[in-house]
């Protein structure tokens, strides 16, 4: 179990840039989430998806973000003409999904960082 | 809507001693699952226990003990003989679940309370 691994990690951008992150779950999980956790805050949900189907969006997730997870697998989190307000730590997760498993295990985080 | 308040911002004990990080949280829903999660200076996120709504026994891992009252929607977190790795902020969790259970999945989370633990 190599836990979930996020790509790049660090990530410093000019504002109006597109970024695109990483995210490979546990290998076994069925379920991904991204969330974004800005200084001195908690996480915050922004989506998720079981298997290849995106189940729910916050509304945190404005038109210039997308979320694919195309094979179930790995997913990607892209953001648009990037505004300095994204600044944060993107942190993906995975799980089962299943009752009595359904803890989610965390990724490092891609810290992204728009001048 | 669901909420989670943790109204201690930051904690400062010294090594050895028992510390007592409080959660409070919101929902309408039943049934639920609640979490702590700690996440050292790495910046990691760590699992650390997970509970469900409907069972209110309160246990003991370790160092690690939990006690869950649906009557005043607390679930507080106590550190026994605290260490200096220890040191970490703590994050309170509540997922929402269907009928059967399952949980939605999606996490909201507490402002996190700031454990510094003095050698």
């Amino acid at each position: 179990d190599t836990g979930v691994s996020q790509n790049p990690r660090h990530k410093i951008t000019k504002r109006g840039q597109n970024v695109t992150f990483r995210c490979d779950p546990i290998s076994e999980h069925n379920r991904l989430y991204w969330y974004r956790q800005t200084l001195g805050q908690g996480p915050e949900f922004l989506t998720y998806f079981q298997n290849e189907a995106q189940l729910e969006k916050s509304r945190l997730l404005s038109d210039r973000f997308s979320a694919e997870r195309p094979k179930g697998s790995f997913s990607t989190l892209e953001i648009q003409r990037t505004e300095q307000g994204d600044s944060a730590m993107y942190l993906c997760a995975s799980s089962f999904g299943r009752e009595g498993r359904n803890e989610q295990f965390f990724g490092p985080g891609t810290r992204l960082t728009v001048l | 809507a669901q909420k989670v308040t943790q109204a201690q911002t930051e904690i400062s004990v010294v090594e050895k001693e028992d510390v007592t990080l409080d959660c409070v949280y919101e929902t309408r829903d039943t049934t639920y699952y609640l979490f702590w999660y700690k996440q050292p200076p790495s910046g990691e996120l760590v699992f650390l226990i997970r509970r469900n709504s409907f069972d209110e026994q309160n246990e003991i891992s370790g160092r690690y003990s939990w006690n869950f009252q649906k009557s005043t929607s607390s679930f507080n977190f106590t550190i026994t003989a605290s260490q200096v790795v220890d040191s970490a902020v703590y994050f309170c969790a509540l997922s929402e679940a269907n009928a059967g259970g399952t949980s939605y999945g999606k996490l909201t989370f507490g402002q996190g309370t700031i454990l510094t633990v003095h050698p």
